[in-house]
């Protein structure tokens, strides 16, 4: 079966460290990938998504993430963290029945 | 554009009480879903709609019922509620396929069940 594991459900970095989220996938075919970013009280947004071609993708507000196949892998990253980055994200695989696979979160936290 | 607005905000219910919760969009997208959003548990999608008239369960169907009638309209109703059904409830919708095309979500329902 399909699914998508975030590993670490809490991860609190200083402002101006470099911020790292992993995100594992498994499924037997190539997945369309994508990163969601939820702030307090706030729906869902979309950050970046991977379907095909260069498997570095950049999105919004400095982040970025990187496809690597041979590693069933999809983490996001920002050189630097800042205050306002301080939310849920969540990585999500684009299911066989037309739908989105989400992993369970990592909650961000920025310290001063 | 609004995007996805969802009504009510804030719900609370006692078991066994029915409600609708509402969700529309005013982009002309085809595909809708619900999710549900627990602590620790992501989200889970409930129904999803790929067009007017056309809904199939997602993964935690249970308890819920949807229709489709118009292409900006996608409700969710309760029939009979029950404690487990206390969450918040987010309504999305895309252009096309929602495996492979950015989800616009609503700003959520939460709802309590006593």
């Amino acid at each position: 079966a399909q699914s998508v594991t975030q590993l670490g459900s809490h991860v609190s970095v200083s402002e101006g460290a470099l911020v790292l989220l992993r995100c594992n996938y498994s499924s037997s075919v190539p997945p369309y990938l994508f990163w969601y970013v939820q702030y307090p009280n706030q729906g869902l947004q979309l950050l970046l998504k991977y379907t095909t071609g260069a498997t570095l993708v950049k999105g919004i507000n400095g982040f970025e993430a990187e496809f690597k196949k041979s590693e069933t892998s999809f983490h996001l990253t920002k050189p630097s963290a800042h205050m306002s980055d301080a939310a849920e994200y969540f990585c999500a695989y684009g299911g066989s029945q037309g739908n989105l696979i989400f992993g369970k979160g990592t909650k961000l936290s920025v310290k001063p | 554009n609004a995007g996805v607005t969802q009504t009510p905000k804030f719900q609370v219910l006692k078991t066994g009480q029915s409600m609708t919760l509402q969700c529309a969009q005013d982009m002309n997208h085809e595909y809708m879903s619900w999710y549900r959003q627990d602590p620790g548990m992501g989200l889970r999608l409930i129904h999803y709609s790929v067009g007017a008239g056309i809904t199939d369960q997602g993964e935690v169907p249970n308890g819920y019922n949807v229709s489709r009638s118009t292409t900006e309209d996608f409700p969710l109703r309760l029939l009979s509620a029950a404690p487990s059904q206390t969450s918040v409830y987010f309504c999305a919708s895309s252009y096309s396929d929602a495996s492979l095309d950015t989800q616009y979500f609503g700003p959520g329902t939460r709802l309590t069940v006593l």
